[in-house]
């Protein structure tokens, strides 16, 4: 069964960094697009960026752009979230999720989320 | 942005019941909508792709319909893990959005 841990959330302050990190296992990694989407508290989901397979390609929500940067790491079976100028409504649970396909957006395996909180 | 929209937000309904829970975009995004479960703490689960594709595993009693703007999740048979939100998803064009979705409770 696909597997997907993600890890590195925490309390930080407004302005802050963190780096979220998500575990795959049981599937070859290089093949599947990936994404970090997230749940801000009593709010919807969100969708914030994506990474081809071979990492080469990304793209990124208008509220994140310029300051998140996505990676990974197919040597560590990792995907990965730099988050930068955190700001108060970045406060969310973060998933990483993986593209059902090459590229369909459409997300079959999620991990539990990881939960971030900027706040001074 | 492409902006998706379900109703209700909420509803009470009973084990058995038949639930239908509709998502509309605000431009056609053909069939390329999909359909979650999603209960507090836990991982989101993919029910539906592709407007009307059950993802295997997943019971027959959910479905799905439509194309273009207008699009429905339907639960034949409510049982008790089906209590839940559920959140539709285009997947038509970047940024992908989700709607704001239906929490289904008893």
């Amino acid at each position: 069964q696909v597997q997907l841990v993600e890890s590195g959330g925490g309390l930080v302050k407004p302005g802050g960094s963190l780096r979220l990190s998500c575990a795959a296992s049981r599937f070859i990694f290089s093949d599947y697009y990936m994404s970090w989407i997230r749940q801000a508290p009593g709010k919807g989901l969100e969708w914030i960026s994506y990474i081809s397979g071979s990492g080469s390609t990304s793209y990124y929500a208008g509220s994140v752009k310029g300051r998140f940067t996505i990676s990974r790491d197919s040597a560590k079976n990792s995907l990965y979230l730099q988050m930068n100028d955190l700001r108060a409504e970045d406060t969310a649970v973060y998933y990483c999720a993986r593209d059902y396909g090459t590229n369909t957006w459409t997300f079959d395996y999620w991990g539990q989320g990881t939960l971030v909180t900027v706040s001074s | 942005d492409i902006q998706m929209t379900q109703s209700p937000s909420s509803l009470s309904a009973s084990v058995g019941d038949r639930v239908t829970i509709t998502c509309r975009a605000s431009q056609s995004v053909n069939s390329y909508l999909n359909w979650y479960q999603h209960k507090p703490g836990k991982a989101p689960k993919l029910l539906i792709y592709a407007a009307s594709s059950l993802r295997s595993g997943v019971p027959s009693r959910f479905s799905g319909s439509g194309s273009g703007t207008d699009f429905t999740l339907t639960i034949s048979s409510l049982q008790p893990e089906d209590f839940a939100t559920y959140y539709c998803q285009q997947s038509y064009s970047t940024p992908l959005t989700f709607g704001q979705g239906t929490k289904v409770e008893i």
